[in-house]
């Protein structure tokens, strides 16, 4: 596509409940990216890929969270038994090789009630 | 631990205005520094990547210049209009960004 696409664009989730974020990267990049973004703060990297390999989970806050890409490809994250401090929005990025140009989606903004 | 912080967290000047938002960071070993704009409610817009070899790039109305000795980076903004209203967000690193907390940016018509 034209574009890292993610969704879904909005997710409200009760507390301890699942959920699971997409992202299609541009077509072609390698590079894939997962960020989480509180409100009035910059981003903080939770992990990274290259082709399928996670390279770096050094990033994610908790073992209730887990990401994968198994195709090189479309990448999900997911958070088991979410709880309110879940709550951002969470960015997916994609680049042609670590380190050029990353070009974001719109994220998804996760709230947890 | 690289800290990136911009300075300051919100701006507002007169359409028209040439300006200069700031951005420092603690260890110069950098990579990569890139600058994006955030619109609200919407994704991370990239805007100028100045790699560690490099002192500045241009983009139209855009300049981002780096210091790596001093640990600075300065995005020079010309001739602002209102549609340049947005949050400006430094980042540096390689794969794995490390991110100023941004510049509120408001363009007065």
């Amino acid at each position: 596509g034209a574009g890292v696409s993610q969704s879904p664009r909005y997710k409200v989730a009760k507390r301890g409940q699942d959920v699971a974020l997409r992202c299609d990267p541009i077509s072609g990049h390698v590079s894939l990216f997962w960020y989480q973004q509180a409100l009035g703060q910059g981003p903080e990297f939770l992990t990274y890929f290259q082709n399928e390999a996670q390279l770096d989970k050094s990033g994610l806050p908790s073992d209730r969270f887990f990401a994968e890409r198994p195709e090189g490809s479309v990448s999900t994250l997911k958070i088991q038994r979410t709880q309110q401090e879940d709550s951002a929005v969470y960015l997916c990025a994609s680049s042609f090789s670590g380190n050029t140009e990353a070009f974001f989606g719109q994220g998804t903004r996760l709230t947890v009630v | 631990k690289q800290e990136v912080t911009q300075i300051p967290a919100a701006l507002s000047v007169p359409e028209g205005e040439n300006l200069v938002l700031n951005c420092s960071f603690t260890d110069s070993a950098i990579y990569n520094l890139q600058w994006f704009r955030q619109d609200p409610g919407k994704g991370l817009t990239s805007l100028l990547l100045i790699q560690s070899s490099q002192r500045e790039q241009t983009s139209g109305r855009l300049n981002a210049s780096l210091d790596k000795s001093s640990g600075r980076s300065t995005l020079y903004i010309a001739a602002s209009q209102p549609g340049d209203s947005a949050t400006y967000l430094c980042a540096v690193g390689n794969y794995q960004l490390i991110w100023g907390a941004g510049t509120k940016l408001i363009i007065k018509p």
